[in-house]
């Protein structure tokens, strides 16, 4: 069975300053990795997904995720953040193909909440 | 588009009430879910679609039923629930298991 942790339950930082949210997984097969977003009151946003290939992913709004084999991780970055990135995001893997068919929803972690400070 | 669609947004149901969340996904996808999340903690499975056909989630007590009446459509029925079973209900899908999931908004449900 896979985990997520997300060691930072909580991640203060300055309006236009760098950022990074750290993610590392335990699985004993290859893993499928993605980030969320969840604003206030709101559904989870799909920000990332790693399924193959490059390991380096982005996303439109400027976020992107490196995943580290060797060490386990798919850390998220931003070099600037705005005020609208104040939210919960969620670290989340998948066994996917190699789940054996089975029921497999994916597996989250705790989850780190981003707070931009003016 | 990738959205799935949610209702009723907001639901407030007493112990004794039936009610039904309805989701919907017009994006082909043939793996559909229901979590249930609580205030500041991560969504936690409660059933799993692939197909049409159900997989069970041994944890989810029988007061939740689910039902996937087409490849587009999944429903939660509600009874006699429980007060600790108020919380954000979202449903997601994805083109099969495993993939990445696509949430709906959720459904806030309180019951009294």
């Amino acid at each position: 069975a896979q985990s997520v942790t997300q060691l930072d339950s909580q991640v203060p930082v300055f309006e236009e300053a760098p950022v990074e949210l750290r993610c590392n997984y335990s699985s004993s097969v290859s893993v499928y990795l993605f980030w969320y977003v969840q604003y206030p009151n709101q559904g989870l946003q799909l920000l990332l997904k790693y399924l193959s290939g490059s390991t380096l992913v982005k996303s439109i709004n400027g976020f992107e995720a490196e995943f580290n084999k060797s060490q386990t991780s798919f850390h998220l970055r931003k070099p600037s953040v705005h005020i609208s990135d104040t939210a919960e995001y969620f670290c989340a893997v998948s066994e996917g193909m190699y789940s054996g068919g089975g029921a497999d929803g994916l597996t989250f972690g705790k989850g780190t909440h981003l707070i931009i400070q003016p | 588009d990738t959205e799935v669609t949610q209702t009723p947004k907001h639901l407030v149901m007493g112990m004794t009430n039936k009610k039904s969340l309805k989701c919907e996904q017009h994006m082909g996808h043939r793996a559909m879910y229901w979590y249930k999340q609580k205030a500041k903690k991560p969504p936690e499975l409660m059933f799993v679609y692939s197909y049409e056909k159900l997989s069970i989630n041994e944890s989810v007590p029988s007061r939740f039923s689910p039902e996937c009446p087409n490849s587009s459509l999944l429903n939660l029925h509600l009874h006699a629930l429980q007060p600790e079973d108020s919380a954000l209900y979202l449903c997601a899908s994805s083109q099969v298991i495993g993939y990445e999931q696509y949430f709906g908004p959720g459904t806030r449900l309180t019951v009294t």
